[in-house]
């Protein structure tokens, strides 16, 4: 089936650092790819999203490109602040059913 | 805009007690509803999803259901808790390419 692998965490860097959080995905189909963030103690919030091989999802300063030919749909921001702590899953949605696939989750912590 | 709302935000049940979390979702029409469990530090486990009023897809077999009385309430029930049911139960619902959650009820099992 469709399966999310994301890079172990926790991720620490100190604030103005460049980030980035791996993720790849296995499909049969073509879905649509996403990044959320939790706070502590919060929901997910959905970061971006991108429907089609070479969309780039952006939001707030974060970017992620859907690549089709190396499965990833990897995270970066160019310069990361204190308030970026939290946790990033990345996720699909099936193609084939209604459900939605979410990696572990990678933690980052933001040094000031 | 659509709002997404859960309750209770907080719980403590003792061992064998019922269980019962409420999710509405406020400002659309026939959406997917979704509940997925998230123990400490851990992903997200999708328990149950529903398209349609009294449509119960369940992923997990486990003591625990839900339903789907109204197009726009999803509850999640339990008769009898286990410990292992404590986490971060969180409802979402989806009306296109994106899934939306709500804040999140803790349960914690004693």
């Amino acid at each position: 089936g469709d399966s999310v692998t994301q890079m172990e965490g926790p991720v620490t860097l100190s604030e103005e650092a460049f980030l980035t959080i791996n993720c790849t995905y296995t499909a049969t189909g073509y879905p649509s790819l996403f990044w959320y963030v939790q706070y502590p103690g919060e929901g997910l919030q959905l970061l971006l999203k991108a429907t089609k091989a070479d969309d780039k999802g952006s939001n707030k300063g974060f970017e992620a490109t859907y690549r089709k030919e190396t499965t990833s749909f990897h995270l970066e921001k160019g310069s990361v602040q204190v308030s970026d702590s939290a946790v990033y899953f990345c996720a699909l949605s099936d193609s084939g059913t209604y459900k939605y696939i979410f990696g572990t989750g990678t933690r980052l912590k933001v040094l000031a | 805009s659509q709002t997404i709302h859960q309750w209770p935000a907080t719980l403590v049940q003792p061992v064998g007690s019922p269980l019962s979390l409420e999710c509405t979702v406020e400002g659309t029409s026939n959406p997917n509803l979704y509940w997925y469990r998230q123990a400490a530090g851990r992903g997200l486990q999708l328990l149950f999803y529903s398209v349609g009023i009294g449509q119960i897809s369940s992923e997990v077999p486990q003591n625990l259901s839900a339903s789907r009385p109204q197009d726009r309430q999803f509850i999640l029930s339990s008769k009898k808790l286990l410990l292992s049911d404590s986490g971060f139960y969180l409802c979402a619902w989806t009306g296109g390419y994106e899934q939306y959650f709500g804040p999140g009820t803790r349960l914690t099992v004693t």
